[in-house]
């Protein structure tokens, strides 16, 4: 079984700048999470999806952090704009039916 | 509102010498805990789970933990830790609120 993919692994931009993150989850997993670890803390939930419907977002800056779910299976979040303390991994996770999310290797985002 | 507790930052061990990760939650009702394991430059490794039942529970790589009710405690153990073992350790609780809280972590260095 494929795990959960993420593109790109990196990215470097301006502050102001725009940037999207793109993640597949493992096939047949219903439930799509984005968490963004800043470096020294633990993952915190940004949004969780239920196929293509917002379970949780309340941590999600809505200012400037949007995330989309098209058709229950790839999702994209993206940064609008960008500020340094968006500096960290954001990583996407899946489940199906067990609690616990499967994770994906994550995408570093420096913004100096 | 649960909440989860590392209470070491860095633990540095020998190797093959026993070692002892300690996580504290907080929640006013019945929750499921995890341990994940993140090497460097990769997303988060479910290591072991506790949903119900025994209070002992052995994951992957040799790891065990056990889930201590009147402590609020999920402490994880290996008997004799191994090179392979350095990497950042999360210790994470769901709750009916069904969101994932996590710690914020536990850096485990292993000194040949």
């Amino acid at each position: 079984e494929a795990g959960v993919a993420q593109s790109p692994r990196y990215k470097i931009i301006e502050k102001r700048q725009s940037v999207a993150f793109w993640c597949n989850p493992i096939s047949g997993h219903a439930t799509l999470y984005w968490y963004q670890q800043i470096l020294g803390q633990g993952p915190k939930l940004l949004i969780q999806f239920q196929n293509n419907g917002v379970v949780d977002d309340s941590q999600l800056p809505k200012d400037r952090f949007s995330a989309e779910r098209l058709k229950g299976v790839d999702s994209t979040l993206k940064i609008q704009p960008a500020k340094l303390e968006d500096s960290a991994v954001y990583l996407c996770a899946s489940s199906r039916g067990q609690v616990e999310p499967f994770f994906g290797p994550g995408t570093r985002l420096t913004v100096l | 509102a649960q909440s989860v507790t590392q209470l070491d930052s860095q633990v540095p061990v020998f190797e093959e010498a026993p070692v002892e990760l300690r996580c504290n939650y907080s929640s006013s009702v019945s929750v499921y805990l995890f341990w994940y394991v993140q090497y460097p430059n990769q997303g988060l490794q479910l290591l072991l789970k506790y949903l119900s039942g025994s209070t002992l529970v052995k994951g992957i790589n040799g790891f065990e933990a056990e889930f201590n009710k009147s402590q609020t405690s999920f402490h994880l153990r290996k008997p004799s830790v191994h090179i392979s073992d350095t990497a950042e350790y999360f210790c994470a609780v769901y709750s009916s609120a069904s969101k994932i809280i996590f710690g914020s972590g536990t850096r485990l260095s292993i000194r040949p």
